[in-house]
């Protein structure tokens, strides 16, 4: 069965810090992994990555892959107050016989504090 | 301009009705998806739809079926309403874009539903 994990589970921090969420994965036949950020209503799509070692940059926020070691990160610099939410990792397999749903992690809650 | 859109977004049913979530996307995806978000926040995929033929129904009771009048609508209905049914329900939607080996998914805004 695929799984992805998230770590921390919840992380609370001050305005101004950096911060590193955590995805592990293990899929059969992985396409691609994606973040999304949620705040009070549905996800919202941040980041996909499908190649090892390529940094996806957007803003104050970046990811990287490492398909090797099946594990991604999302950094976050100068948090804001608004960054705070439930950060989810997602990863996509392929089943062959075309699109398959996203197998989601359980998140990452971020609460930045003034 | 909304990409992906759901009605209602609030639905409160007493058990043992039966009720139907709208799901429409205007973005030219391909394939549409159901996924249900439980109180601990965690999203779990119910249904996905490619060309008008369910690709995935992960253990879901049949008391659920997606309808899909055509590629831009996948309608959720529900019969027999049970409290463990209490969940928001997120519609979202995806293209596969094969020769550049890249995928996106968009989701809706979601439907919270109350069963009393």
């Amino acid at each position: 069965e695929d799984k992805v994990v998230q770590s921390p589970l919840s992380l609370v921090v001050h305005e101004g810090d950096t911060v590193t969420l955590n995805c592990s994965y293990e899929v059969t036949n992985f396409r691609s992994l994606l973040w999304y950020k949620q705040e009070k209503k549905a996800p919202t799509f941040l980041f996909m990555l499908t190649s090892s070692g390529i940094e996806k940059k957007s803003g104050r926020l970046s990811s990287i892959l490492d398909k090797k070691e099946l594990f991604s990160i999302l950094n976050i610099t100068a948090t804001q107050t608004g960054d705070s939410a439930i950060y989810l990792c997602a990863v996509e397999a392929s089943s062959g016989g075309g699109a398959d749903g996203l197998t989601f992690g359980k998140g990452t809650h971020l609460i930045i504090q003034p | 301009d909304t990409a992906v859109s759901q009605t209602p977004k609030y639905l409160v049913t007493q058990m043992g009705n039966d009720k139907s979530i709208k799901c429409e996307q205007n973005l030219g995806h391909d394939t549409m998806y159901w996924y249900k978000q439980d109180s601990k926040k965690f999203l779990k995929i119910m249904f996905s739809y490619n060309n008008k033929e369910l690709i995935i129904n992960e253990t879901v009771p049949n008391r659920f079926s997606p309808k899909s009048p055509d590629k831009a609508h996948l309608n959720l209905h529900i019969n027999s309403l049970e409290l463990g049914d209490s969940a928001v329900y997120f519609c979202a939607s995806s293209k596969i874009f094969a020769w550049a080996h890249k995928y996106e998914q968009y989701f809706g805004p979601g439907t919270r539903l109350t069963v009393t």
